[in-house]
């Protein structure tokens, strides 16, 4: 079945310093969301990407999505303790019979330290 | 207000007793979604459902059903199959099976 893979499980980083995690998916996807998930909450969409190749930028945060949309990556710049929390990423196959079916990644465990 | 509720927010119960979790949205949403969140394995889907009166098996369906009678409404039940039901139930929502996914505040059960 359809896997999403995400790496690295755990990232910590001190105030300032950069960060990424990584999504790859086994199949190819229509498209692909990212969510965070703060300590003790629930996961709250952030972006979705859906074209090949496709960049998308929220202030310090860069979210790419790889030619063959197999692959995605969240970059985070400067990272600041508000960062802090869980980051999935989330595809959606493209058709077939699993038509909506949302599967995540396992999830990358941000820890900034001031 | 609009939103997804999930109900209640801890639950308790005894090993060999069934349990349904509770999951409404006034979002006028088609799709609906449970997921189940272990420490370090991420959100691993139950079952979806994109329209009333049909759903779909997720990753982990087995010890698990569903109904969806209701658009609004999406419960799940927790059988004595489940061999390892503790965990947290997260239950979400989307305006289509394309679109972004709004989460409940989730549940958290116990089974003693």
């Amino acid at each position: 079945g359809q896997q999403v893979m995400q790496i690295p499980q755990y990232q910590h980083v001190q105030e300032g310093e950069d960060f990424t995690t990584y999504c790859n998916s086994s199949t190819t996807l229509s498209n692909i969301q990212w969510y965070k998930q703060r300590p003790g909450g629930h996961p709250v969409f952030l972006i979705q990407l859906v074209k090949s190749g496709e960049v998308k930028k929220q202030k310090r945060l860069t979210f790419q999505f790889g030619e063959a949309k197999k692959n995605s990556s969240l970059h985070i710049t400067a990272t600041q303790t508000t960062d802090v929390g869980t980051y999935f990423c989330a595809g959606l196959l493209a058709g077939g019979t699993s038509y909506g079916k949302l599967t995540f990644g396992q999830g990358t465990i941000l820890t900034v330290h001031p | 207000d609009g939103g997804i509720t999930q109900s209640p927010k801890y639950l308790f119960r005894k090993e060999g007793q069934n349990v349904t979790l509770s999951c409404e949205q006034n979002l006028n949403h088609d799709a609906m979604y449970w997921y189940r969140q272990d420490p370090g394995q991420g959100l691993r889907l139950i079952y979806y459902s994109q329209i009333v009166n049909d759903f779909q098996k997720g990753d982990i369906a087995e010890g698990y059903s569903v109904s969806r009678e209701k658009k609004e409404s999406f419960p799940l039940t927790v059988t004595s199959a489940q061999k390892n039901p503790t965990a947290f139930y997260l239950c979400a929502s989307s305006l289509t099976g394309w679109a972004e996914a709004f989460f409940g505040q989730g549940t958290r059960l116990t089974v003693v």
